[in-house]
């Protein structure tokens, strides 16, 4: 275990659904991150919080919408949702944002109908 | 424009054999390029990195090795084993700012 756990495992949603992924570290960092992870494409960095401050969101539309309410976790909030968001996400955490080694969790497949 | 280029996609490799995989960049200013092993229904994990002021680095079986002036760098892992068989990921970064990530490389080590 890397200290970093994701849940759900699995997700399955209609386009029309609201459902919310959640992270949680455990190695006392300061950043966490959330990742895209699609088939054959290089993972994509989509939000960065510093101690709860968002500090980067790299285009990402606003059906996602990242919180943080504390430095331990991380919710990705997701709302009606297109076919082409099925992907593995992914959270991560850092000492701080400029440490260079992340700590993944297992991820949440989901899958979008 | 992708700032990190992978290859192979895929790679079978036998046990015992050499498992070599290339990433290439642009970007110059990039000053540390890990390596990442991702294993089925798992997150990737940190296997080695590299700063480019080296040639070569290694870590057990595992060796990077950096060509700074072609902007190249490469996973070499030797006596491949069939635990190795995993999703390898390269990916740079400058001044501990966004990673950006190769496409990964599938890789399988038959027995």
């Amino acid at each position: 275990e890397t200290g970093v756990t994701q849940t759900p495992r699995h997700l399955v949603m209609g386009m029309t659904n609201k459902k919310s992924l959640k992270c949680e570290q455990h190695l006392g960092h300061n950043a966490m991150y959330w990742y895209k992870q699609s088939a054959k494409k290089p993972l994509e960095l989509m939000f960065v919080y510093n101690f709860k401050e968002q500090t980067e969101n790299n285009s990402v539309p606003s059906r996602f919408s990242p919180e943080c309410p504390n430095s331990s976790h991380l919710f990705l909030h997701l709302h009606t949702l297109q076919p082409e968001d099925s992907a593995l996400y992914l959270c991560a955490s850092s000492q701080d944002p400029r440490n260079e080694k992340l700590f993944f969790g297992s991820g949440t497949q989901l899958s979008v109908l | 424009q992708q700032q990190v280029k992978q290859s192979p996609q895929s790679l079978i490799v036998q046990k015992g054999g050499i498992s070599i995989i290339n990433c290439a960049y642009e970007n110059t200013a990039f000053d540390y390029f890990p390596w990442y092993q991702q294993f089925p229904g798992k997150g990737p994990a940190l296997l080695i990195a590299i700063r480019p002021d080296v040639s070569e680095k290694k870590e057990g079986r595992f060796t990077i090795s950096f060509n700074k002036s072609a902007k190249q760098f490469s996973l070499h892992i030797m006596d491949s084993q069939p635990g190795d068989s995993a999703t390898y990921f390269c990916a740079a970064s400058m001044a501990g700012n966004q990673f950006y990530f190769g496409t990964g490389t599938s890789l399988t080590v038959i027995p």
